[in-house]
């Protein structure tokens, strides 16, 4: 089955404590993204990658990294999180020319205190 | 200013009514125009896409798009209670760009 994958799908973490969400495609597509999506705000995209090795940063970079060194894994650092940090999550990807058409993954409820 | 406004909601309907959404977007450089569903728990899927002004028809589904006045409509017809969903509209520059999302509207169909 096509599908993104993330994991954890719920965190609650402590500022300061670093953490990584994953980020997994079977679909082999070059382009992958970050998006956080709180009240009133809708998705916002953190950072994409448009293959391996390329990543760029989006609207709401602050206080994240990425990597991309495999082309189905896209993992989201946060270094030291802060309660501003506190959102859902979510990873998509799609074939690099139909940015219109991505896959998104179930998500992930972050919660810093 | 946010580059796409949408009404949060909740817009609340009984089953089998229309259900009219929409969003206004700022930038006339935004070329391609999409409605993701969002089910509570559950990531965006792809609901219609569209190309320039004009509509376009999937099912119980009708997609407007008006870029003389910046304006982005779905419409549902017959609705069901398996539409209750956030809906997102978002826009594309060109193909291969970053998605630029609305805020979502809430929809309740009650049975």
């Amino acid at each position: 089955e096509a599908q993104v994958t993330q994991n954890p799908r719920y965190l609650i973490t402590v500022t300061g404590k670093k953490l990584t969400v994953t980020c997994s495609q079977n679909m082999n597509h070059e382009y992958m993204s970050w998006y956080r999506q709180d009240p009133g705000l809708g998705l916002r995209q953190i950072y994409y990658s448009m293959n391996v090795e390329v990543t760029d940063k989006g609207d709401v970079p602050e206080g994240y990294k990425v990597s991309r060194k495999e082309k189905r894994n896209f993992p989201l650092i946060l270094e030291s999180p802060s309660p501003n940090q506190t959102s859902l999550y979510f990873c998509a990807s799609s074939p690099p020319r139909d940015t219109d058409t991505q896959y998104f993954g179930p998500g992930t409820r972050l919660t810093v205190l | 200013q946010k580059e796409v406004e949408q009404d949060p909601g909740p817009l609340s309907v009984p089953e089998g009514a229309i259900v009219s959404l929409n969003c206004t977007y700022s930038n006339s450089a935004f070329q391609y125009f999409m409605w993701y569903r969002q089910y509570s728990r559950k990531g965006p899927e792809l609901l219609m896409y569209t190309y320039s002004s004009g509509n376009k028809e999937d099912g119980r589904f009708t997609a407007q798009v008006d870029k003389s006045s910046k304006y982005i409509s779905l419409f549902i017809r017959d609705s069901q209670p398996s539409d209750s969903a956030t809906y997102l509209c978002a826009t594309l520059k060109a193909a291969g760009n970053k998605l630029t999302f609305g805020g979502g509207t809430r929809v309740l169909v009650k049975p």
